[in-house]
Protein backbone atom coordinates (compact mmCIF):
# COMPACT_ATOMS: atom_id res chain seq x y z
CA UNK A 1 0.00 0.00 0.00
CA UNK A 2 0.85 3.57 0.16
CA UNK A 3 3.61 4.67 2.34
CA UNK A 4 4.62 8.30 3.58
CA UNK A 5 8.36 8.29 4.99
CA UNK A 6 8.93 10.84 7.69
CA UNK A 7 12.05 11.63 8.88
CA UNK A 8 13.87 12.46 11.33
CA UNK A 9 11.22 10.69 13.71
CA UNK A 10 12.97 12.67 16.67
CA UNK A 11 15.13 15.83 16.83
CA UNK A 12 16.40 17.97 19.63
CA UNK A 13 17.38 21.42 18.88
CA UNK A 14 18.54 24.54 20.56
CA UNK A 15 16.46 27.24 21.10
CA UNK A 16 16.81 30.15 18.13
CA UNK A 17 17.52 27.28 15.83
CA UNK A 18 15.73 25.89 12.85
CA UNK A 19 15.00 22.24 11.95
CA UNK A 20 12.94 20.90 8.44
CA UNK A 21 11.21 18.08 9.34
CA UNK A 22 10.66 15.66 5.59
CA UNK A 23 7.55 13.78 4.15
CA UNK A 24 8.22 11.62 0.84
CA UNK A 25 5.49 9.62 -0.76
CA UNK A 26 6.86 6.40 -1.72
CA UNK A 27 5.02 4.81 -4.97
CA UNK A 28 2.94 6.86 -5.43
CA UNK A 29 2.33 10.87 -5.99
CA UNK A 30 0.94 13.36 -4.01
CA UNK A 31 -0.21 16.33 -4.87
CA UNK A 32 -1.11 17.03 -1.64
CA UNK A 33 0.39 17.09 1.85
CA UNK A 34 -2.06 17.79 5.19
CA UNK A 35 0.33 18.79 8.02
CA UNK A 36 -0.65 18.19 11.50
CA UNK A 37 0.63 19.33 15.35
CA UNK A 38 0.22 16.96 18.18
CA UNK A 39 0.53 18.24 21.84
CA UNK A 40 0.46 15.52 24.77
CA UNK A 41 -2.75 14.08 24.91
CA UNK A 42 -4.57 16.25 23.07
CA UNK A 43 -5.95 14.91 19.20
CA UNK A 44 -3.85 16.34 15.53
CA UNK A 45 -4.78 19.88 14.79
CA UNK A 46 -4.40 20.64 10.92
CA UNK A 47 -1.33 22.82 10.59
CA UNK A 48 -1.44 23.74 6.58
CA UNK A 49 -1.92 22.01 3.48
CA UNK A 50 0.61 22.10 1.03
CA UNK A 51 -0.22 21.53 -2.76
CA UNK A 52 2.77 20.40 -5.39
CA UNK A 53 4.00 23.71 -7.07
CA UNK A 54 2.16 25.68 -4.82
CA UNK A 55 1.76 28.14 -2.14
CA UNK A 56 0.69 26.23 0.86
CA UNK A 57 -2.32 26.55 2.88
CA UNK A 58 -2.18 27.54 6.48
CA UNK A 59 -4.75 27.12 9.29
CA UNK A 60 -5.86 30.36 11.05
CA UNK A 61 -2.99 31.44 14.14
CA UNK A 62 -0.57 29.39 12.24
CA UNK A 63 2.35 31.60 11.03
CA UNK A 64 3.36 30.89 7.59
CA UNK A 65 6.95 32.70 8.34
CA UNK A 66 7.93 30.44 11.02
CA UNK A 67 6.58 27.34 9.53
CA UNK A 68 7.58 26.90 6.17
CA UNK A 69 6.15 24.65 3.79
CA UNK A 70 7.43 23.84 0.14
CA UNK A 71 6.13 20.93 -2.21
CA UNK A 72 8.43 21.40 -5.06
CA UNK A 73 7.60 17.77 -6.14
CA UNK A 74 5.42 15.56 -6.42
CA UNK A 75 7.29 13.49 -3.55
CA UNK A 76 8.39 15.54 -1.18
CA UNK A 77 6.53 17.85 1.13
CA UNK A 78 9.28 19.74 3.79
CA UNK A 79 8.14 21.40 7.12
CA UNK A 80 10.71 23.72 8.73
CA UNK A 81 10.38 25.22 11.41
CA UNK A 82 11.70 28.45 12.16
CA UNK A 83 13.46 29.99 15.49
CA UNK A 84 11.63 27.41 16.80
CA UNK A 85 11.11 28.08 20.76
CA UNK A 86 10.22 25.76 23.73
CA UNK A 87 6.68 25.96 23.13
CA UNK A 88 7.44 24.77 19.56
CA UNK A 89 8.19 21.20 21.08
CA UNK A 90 5.85 18.68 19.65
CA UNK A 91 4.47 15.95 17.60
CA UNK A 92 4.64 16.68 13.84
CA UNK A 93 2.96 14.39 11.15
CA UNK A 94 2.27 14.33 7.85
CA UNK A 95 -0.37 13.16 5.44
CA UNK A 96 -1.17 12.22 2.09
CA UNK A 97 -4.51 11.66 0.48
CA UNK A 98 -4.91 8.33 -1.85
CA UNK A 99 -7.43 7.21 -3.58
CA UNK A 100 -9.97 9.05 -5.74
CA UNK A 101 -13.56 10.22 -5.88
CA UNK A 102 -15.38 10.03 -2.44
CA UNK A 103 -13.25 7.34 -1.48
CA UNK A 104 -10.54 8.85 -0.42
CA UNK A 105 -8.10 7.67 2.51
CA UNK A 106 -5.26 8.97 4.09
CA UNK A 107 -1.79 7.52 4.41
CA UNK A 108 -0.25 8.93 7.83
CA UNK A 109 3.67 9.42 8.21
CA UNK A 110 4.98 8.29 12.23
CA UNK A 111 6.27 11.60 12.78
CA UNK A 112 8.27 13.48 14.10
CA UNK A 113 8.98 14.39 17.49
CA UNK A 114 10.23 17.89 18.22
CA UNK A 115 12.34 19.15 21.73
CA UNK A 116 13.50 22.64 21.36
CA UNK A 117 16.23 23.08 24.87
CA UNK B 1 -19.69 19.52 8.06
CA UNK B 2 -20.35 16.07 9.80
CA UNK B 3 -18.95 15.93 13.01
CA UNK B 4 -18.18 12.64 14.97
CA UNK B 5 -18.85 12.04 18.72
CA UNK B 6 -16.79 9.38 20.87
CA UNK B 7 -16.65 7.83 24.12
CA UNK B 8 -13.67 9.41 25.65
CA UNK B 9 -12.12 6.04 26.80
CA UNK B 10 -13.16 2.45 27.03
CA UNK B 11 -11.29 -0.75 28.09
CA UNK B 12 -11.50 -4.14 27.30
CA UNK B 13 -10.32 -7.64 28.29
CA UNK B 14 -7.35 -8.98 26.25
CA UNK B 15 -9.17 -11.54 23.90
CA UNK B 16 -12.55 -10.21 23.69
CA UNK B 17 -14.02 -7.82 21.39
CA UNK B 18 -13.85 -4.39 21.63
CA UNK B 19 -16.48 -2.11 20.40
CA UNK B 20 -16.01 1.18 19.65
CA UNK B 21 -19.09 3.36 19.16
CA UNK B 22 -19.25 6.53 16.84
CA UNK B 23 -22.26 9.11 16.34
CA UNK B 24 -21.83 10.78 13.05
CA UNK B 25 -26.06 12.20 13.14
CA UNK B 26 -25.13 14.61 10.12
CA UNK B 27 -23.62 12.34 7.59
CA UNK B 28 -24.27 13.26 4.45
CA UNK B 29 -25.42 10.74 2.00
CA UNK B 30 -22.14 10.74 -0.23
CA UNK B 31 -19.68 10.57 2.75
CA UNK B 32 -17.77 7.51 3.97
CA UNK B 33 -16.67 6.80 7.52
CA UNK B 34 -13.19 5.84 8.47
CA UNK B 35 -11.35 4.79 11.61
CA UNK B 36 -7.98 4.99 12.22
CA UNK B 37 -5.74 4.45 15.27
CA UNK B 38 -2.65 6.26 16.52
CA UNK B 39 -0.83 4.37 18.96
CA UNK B 40 1.49 6.42 21.14
CA UNK B 41 4.04 8.22 19.50
CA UNK B 42 3.56 6.92 16.16
CA UNK B 43 1.41 8.75 12.86
CA UNK B 44 -2.06 7.75 12.94
CA UNK B 45 -2.74 3.74 10.67
CA UNK B 46 -5.96 3.14 8.60
CA UNK B 47 -7.89 0.25 9.99
CA UNK B 48 -10.90 0.30 7.90
CA UNK B 49 -13.90 2.74 6.04
CA UNK B 50 -17.03 1.91 4.53
CA UNK B 51 -20.37 4.29 3.10
CA UNK B 52 -23.50 2.00 4.15
CA UNK B 53 -22.44 -1.73 3.94
CA UNK B 54 -20.90 -3.52 6.96
CA UNK B 55 -17.62 -4.32 6.31
CA UNK B 56 -14.86 -6.59 7.63
CA UNK B 57 -10.85 -6.77 6.72
CA UNK B 58 -8.59 -8.17 9.28
CA UNK B 59 -7.88 -5.87 11.40
CA UNK B 60 -11.53 -5.22 12.02
CA UNK B 61 -15.22 -4.89 11.16
CA UNK B 62 -17.45 -2.00 10.62
CA UNK B 63 -21.08 -2.04 11.29
CA UNK B 64 -22.49 0.90 9.99
CA UNK B 65 -26.77 1.14 11.46
CA UNK B 66 -29.20 1.52 8.83
CA UNK B 67 -29.94 5.74 8.79
CA UNK B 68 -26.21 5.82 8.63
CA UNK B 69 -25.65 8.04 12.00
CA UNK B 70 -23.73 6.03 13.77
CA UNK B 71 -21.40 3.07 13.46
CA UNK B 72 -19.49 0.80 15.55
CA UNK B 73 -16.06 -0.56 14.66
CA UNK B 74 -15.15 -4.11 16.46
CA UNK B 75 -11.43 -5.22 17.23
CA UNK B 76 -13.03 -9.32 17.40
CA UNK B 77 -9.86 -10.37 19.28
CA UNK B 78 -8.32 -7.70 21.36
CA UNK B 79 -4.74 -7.74 21.84
CA UNK B 80 -2.16 -5.47 24.02
CA UNK B 81 -1.05 -4.18 20.99
CA UNK B 82 -5.01 -2.61 20.22
CA UNK B 83 -4.30 -0.07 22.95
CA UNK B 84 -4.31 2.86 21.51
CA UNK B 85 -6.47 6.31 20.33
CA UNK B 86 -9.50 5.01 17.76
CA UNK B 87 -10.60 7.72 15.79
CA UNK B 88 -13.83 8.31 13.60
CA UNK B 89 -13.91 10.29 10.65
CA UNK B 90 -16.49 11.21 8.24
CA UNK B 91 -14.93 13.02 4.95
CA UNK B 92 -15.94 16.78 5.53
CA UNK B 93 -18.24 18.21 2.80
CA UNK B 94 -16.80 18.62 -0.24
CA UNK B 95 -13.18 18.89 0.82
CA UNK B 96 -10.83 16.01 1.93
CA UNK B 97 -9.10 17.49 4.52
CA UNK B 98 -9.18 15.03 7.34
CA UNK B 99 -10.12 16.45 10.84
CA UNK B 100 -9.65 14.61 14.50
CA UNK B 101 -11.68 14.70 17.41
CA UNK B 102 -10.59 13.49 20.47
CA UNK B 103 -10.82 9.97 19.60
CA UNK B 104 -11.74 6.86 22.05
CA UNK B 105 -8.66 5.78 23.85
CA UNK B 106 -8.87 2.17 24.28
CA UNK B 107 -6.81 0.17 27.38
CA UNK B 108 -6.83 -3.20 26.63
CA UNK B 109 -5.60 -4.98 29.29
CA UNK B 110 -4.45 -8.75 30.56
Amino acid sequence: GAVVSQHPSRVICKSGTSVKIECRSLDFQATTMFWYRQFPKQSLMLMATSNEGSKATYEQGVEKDKFLINHASLTLSTLTVTSAHPEDSSFYICSAPTGGGTNYGYTFGSGTRLTVV
Amino acid sequence: DAKTTQPTSMDCAEGRAANLPCNHSTISGNEYVYWYRQIHSQGPQYIIHGLKNNETNEMASLIITEDRKSSTLILPHATLRDTAVYYCIVRVGGSYIPTFGRGTSLIVHP
